[in-house]
């Protein structure tokens, strides 16, 4: 499978805390995105980082790329309950052309 | 509204009977692709396409097919279903391919009996 691969699968935290969450791929990219989706919803695009960065904000979000280790990070501080949401990662890797390669997801529920 | 849209949003279909699915973006972007969400297993792209005329398989194309006659519209359309295709698929677009924002459509979801 092309597929990437994130953790944990799910995560649960009080609202406040911080919540990380990991993405891994197998070969090298040109970028990397990550998006939320609500129940079933469309996704929406969260942050895109390239190769060549090693860390973005946006607002609460915090994005780190390791390309040594072929793995990304979310970090969403001071998580609110409507954090509430799937979360995936994207990359293009150059093995595979045009195509978007999304990971399994991370199921974050923030209970207030 | 800069938007994707997707028709229908709900389908429930028989084995064998030919349907489309319609997906159509107003932002004037040149790459659309299809994926299907699958309880555990994330998004898959089915198809994308670079351009007008120009398209090519995602991972999981075995029992589909697109066309792309103009910029806007990328039907998805399944010849001949079969109850694994029953799943939730969205399309997307972004301006110029995979590395750049992506755009999704609010689903649509298919079952077929």
């Amino acid at each position: 499978s092309q597929q990437g691969e994130e953790d944990p699968q799910a995560l649960s935290i009080q609202e406040g805390e911080n919540a990380t969450m990991n993405c891994s791929y197998k070969t090298s990219i040109n970028n990397l995105q990550w998006y939320r989706q609500n129940s079933g919803r469309g996704l929406v695009h969260l942050i895109l980082i390239r190769s060549n960065e090693r860390e973005k904000h946006s607002g609460r979000l915090r994005v780190t790329l390791d390309t040594s280790k072929k793995s990304s990070s979310l970090l969403i501080t001071a998580s609110r309950a409507a954090d509430t949401a799937s979360y995936f990662c994207a990359t293009d890797e150059m093995e595979y052309g045009n195509k978007l390669v999304f990971g399994a997801g991370t199921i974050l529920r923030v209970k207030s | 509204e800069a938007q994707v849209t997707q028709n229908p949003r709900y389908l429930i279909t028989v084995t064998g009977k030919k349907l489309t699915v319609t997906c159509s973006q107003n932002m004037n972007h040149e790459y659309m692709s299809w994926y299907r969400q699958d309880p555990g297993l994330g998004l898959r792209q089915i198809y994308y396409s670079m351009n007008v005329e120009v398209t090519d398989k995602g991972d999981v194309p075995e029992g589909y097919k697109v066309s792309r006659k103009e910029k806007r519209n990328f039907p998805l359309i399944l010849e001949s279903p079969s109850p694994n295709q029953t799943s939730l698929y969205f399309c997307a677009s972004s301006l110029l391919g995979p590395g750049y924002e992506q755009y999704f459509g609010p689903g649509t979801r298919l079952t077929v009996t």
